[in-house]
């Protein structure tokens, strides 16, 4: 079956300490693997897209490396704006079906 | 932002009436998505669509219901809803489908008493 497991689910840290978040999938050829931030009461904000094993994608203290089993967030230096869900989710080759994963809770203390 | 509004952003109605969620889009992407978020079991695909008048069916598509008569609107009836469906419910959009980047509303936040 395929599916997205995220971990932890929930993560503490202070200001400027550096982590990871985990996002393993074991979703037939996969076509390509998405992260998205969610911020409470509001929709998931696309942050990433990664399509093959190797890739990695930065956007500011942000960075999404994919191998061919899971994908990681890397959070640098992360400020307490960064708190928020962090969600993944996989889509196999030739469909329309994008796979959550149950997120991460990432509370950044100051 | 994606050009995507939902509407009611919240609504409360009781068990067996029908209600109807509204995703518009003012992106002209041709696909467009349903999903519930419920704690424990992440978003979930309720229906797709894939043009006007084309819809399909997701993994929970039980108790719901579709129309897509405009490129810009996509409509979700409960048409007699269960507290089960109590739920926050997201419109999304992409240009393709499969690994084209699918981007969310807002959501409508609905409660069945």
């Amino acid at each position: 079956e395929d599916q997205v497991t995220q971990s932890p689910e929930a993560l503490r840290l202070q200001e400027g300490e550096s982590s990871s978040l985990n996002c393993s999938y074991t979703v037939s050829g996969l076509r390509g693997l998405f992260w998205y931030r969610q911020d409470p009461g509001k929709g998931p904000e696309f942050l990433f897209t990664l399509y093959s094993a190797g890739e990695e994608k930065e956007k500011e203290r942000l960075k999404a490396t994919l191998t061919k089993k899971e994908s990681f967030l890397h959070i640098t230096a992360p400020k307490p704006e960064d708190s928020a869900t962090y969600l993944c989710a996989g889509v196999m080759d030739s469909s329309y079906k994008l796979i959550f994963g149950s997120g991460t809770r990432l509370l950044v203390r100051p | 932002d994606a050009g995507i509004t939902q509407s009611p952003r919240h609504k409360v109605t009781e068990t067996g009436t029908p209600v109807t969620l509204r995703c518009h889009q003012t992106e002209n992407h041709r696909y467009m998505y349903w999903y519930r978020q419920d704690p424990g079991h992440g978003l979930r695909l309720i229906h797709y669509s894939y043009g006007v008048k084309d819809t399909d069916k997701g993994e929970v598509s039980d108790g719901y219901s579709v129309s897509r008569s405009k490129t810009e609107d996509f409509l979700l009836t409960l048409e007699s809803a269960t507290s089960s469906q109590t739920s926050v419910y997201f419109c999304a959009i992409s240009l393709e489908q499969g690994g084209n980047t699918q981007y969310f509303g807002p959501g409508t936040r609905l409660t069945v008493l």
